[in-house]
């Protein structure tokens, strides 16, 4: 079956530092991945869409300043939120695409800033 | 613009009673409709989709959902709930142009099955 591993779960950071996660295609190619922010009232917002040897697409509000990505083959990708505060929390969802057309979720990589 | 309407914010059934979640949308080309279910803390996971021919779909664990082009309805069904069933569930609608890898939720309807 199709699985994405998302690590770490979570993460407690001070104001100001920076987070890294990572985000695995297990059992599949993933032709493209979606980087996805759930807020705490639970809404998605998309940060970038990023396929293997193409330019990666932020989203308005989203910069690759703030959120660089890096989406070396077909099987991985992480994603760092830089000088993160209060409003970067939330569940940052690794979203990858199977040939099918399927987008296939991680568990998230929850962000807890202090 | 797509827009993806889930009118139920909370749905409360008894155990082995049946359950409609109500998934509407707004966009006249080309799009893959999904249902997501999350449950409390975890990711998201994948129920199942449609994009063209039979639109009744089946998916994992008893869920199917039936596409109804005139109504622009997308509902999801299970003849019979269990406890476990208890989650959030999202419909997400995407479309060609970004190669279906942009979803568009709706606002979620939080399914609570009473033992």
């Amino acid at each position: 079956g199709a699985l994405v591993y998302q690590y770490p779960r979570r993460t407690i950071c001070k104001s100001g530092t920076s987070m890294r996660m990572e985000c695995q295609a297990v059992g599949f190619q993933a032709t493209s991945v979606a980087w996805y922010r759930q807020s705490p009232q639970k809404t998605f917002e998309l940060i970038a869409l990023s396929t293997v040897n193409s330019a990666i697409k932020y989203e308005q509000n989203f910069t690759q300043e703030k959120f660089p990505i890096s989406h070396p083959n077909l099987s991985f990708s992480s994603m760092t939120v830089l000088n993160a505060y209060l409003e970067d929390r939330g569940l940052y969802l690794c979203g990858a695409r199977s040939s099918g057309n399927t987008l296939y979720f991680g568990e998230g990589s929850r962000l807890i800033v202090v | 613009t797509q827009t993806v309407s889930q009118s139920d914010a909370h749905v409360t059934v008894f155990e082995g009673d049946s359950v409609e979640l109500r998934c509407n949308y707004s966009y006249g080309g080309s799009i893959y409709l999904s249902w997501y279910i999350q449950h409390h803390g975890r990711g998201l996971q994948f129920l199942l989709k449609y994009y063209s021919g039979n639109p009744v779909v089946q998916g994992v664990n008893g869920f199917k959902a039936e596409f109804s082009k005139s109504d622009s309805s997308f509902h999801l069904r299970k003849a019979s709930v269990h406890w476990s069933d208890s989650a959030v569930y999202f419909c997400a609608v995407s479309v060609a142009s970004s190669s279906f890898s942009k979803l568009v939720f709706g606002q979620g309807t939080s399914l609570s099955v009473v033992p």
